[in-house]
């Protein structure tokens, strides 16, 4: 079974400033998620990145799948109050496509305003 | 995108008492449905896999007698927490996707299970 290690845990930063969650792994994906989720919601989905060295940017949010698929990295600039919440990635279980995901640990990210 | 409901989005019940939740796919068929239990700052954990029209495969560690799936139809999952007891209160989430070339998972909004 593949595993995920997510970091930092939590992350308190001003607004304005800039920040980068990783999400490693030992095993290679055929593809990683980011999900984001509020309390007491389901997770959204981010980003799914495929191709190893992809890189996705979605407005302030730029997502990074590494070179050999065993690692993926979100970074956020200018970090705003609205981007606070929990921050997790996901990937195949079975390193395949079977729809059964793990999640990293999650990255509790807080931005005072 | 795809929309995924849960029914309750929160219930507390006394201990011994069971609890059905329902997940359902308001305008996909999903032919594959999975649940996942979340505890207070802590991540998702995978409890189980449910094909429509077959039975449900678990997790390692999962009890499959005391959480019971059904899966009837391509549009409803139903995850049942039998005799419940206090530590099995968590957030209880489940997911669907459609079959072939739709891989994406769609996630519900989570039921909130309480067991006093």
């Amino acid at each position: 079974t593949q595993l995920l290690e997510q970091s930092p845990q939590f992350l308190s930063i001003q607004e304005g400033e800039n920040l980068t969650v990783y999400c490693n792994s030992s095993s290679v994906f055929s593809s990683l998620q980011w999900y984001r989720q509020e309390p007491g919601e389901g997770p959204v989905l981010l980003v799914t990145v495929v191709t190893g060295g992809e890189v996705k940017k979605l407005k302030r949010l730029t997502f990074q799948f590494g070179d050999a698929r065993k690692d993926s990295s979100l970074h956020i600039t200018a970090a705003q109050p609205g981007d606070t919440g929990l921050y997790l990635c996901a990937g195949d279980a079975m390193g395949g496509n079977t729809g059964k995901l793990i999640f990293g640990q999650g990255t509790t990210l807080q931005v005072k305003p | 995108g795809a929309v995924v409901s849960q029914h309750p989005s929160w219930v507390i019940c006394k201990s011994g008492t069971s609890v059905k939740i329902e997940c359902r796919s308001l305008d996909f068929q999903a032919t594959t449905m999975f649940w996942y239990r979340q505890f207070p700052k802590q991540s998702l954990m995978l409890m189980a896999t449910s094909n429509e029209g077959s039975k449900a495969t678990y997790e390692q560690g999962v009890e499959k007698d005391k959480f019971l799936i059904n899966h009837a139809s391509l549009t409803l999952s139903t995850l049942t927490v039998t005799s419940a007891h206090p530590e099995d209160s968590s957030f209880y989430i489940c997911s669907a996707r459609g079959g072939r070339g739709q891989e994406t998972q769609y996630f519900g909004p989570g039921t909130r299970l309480l067991v006093l």
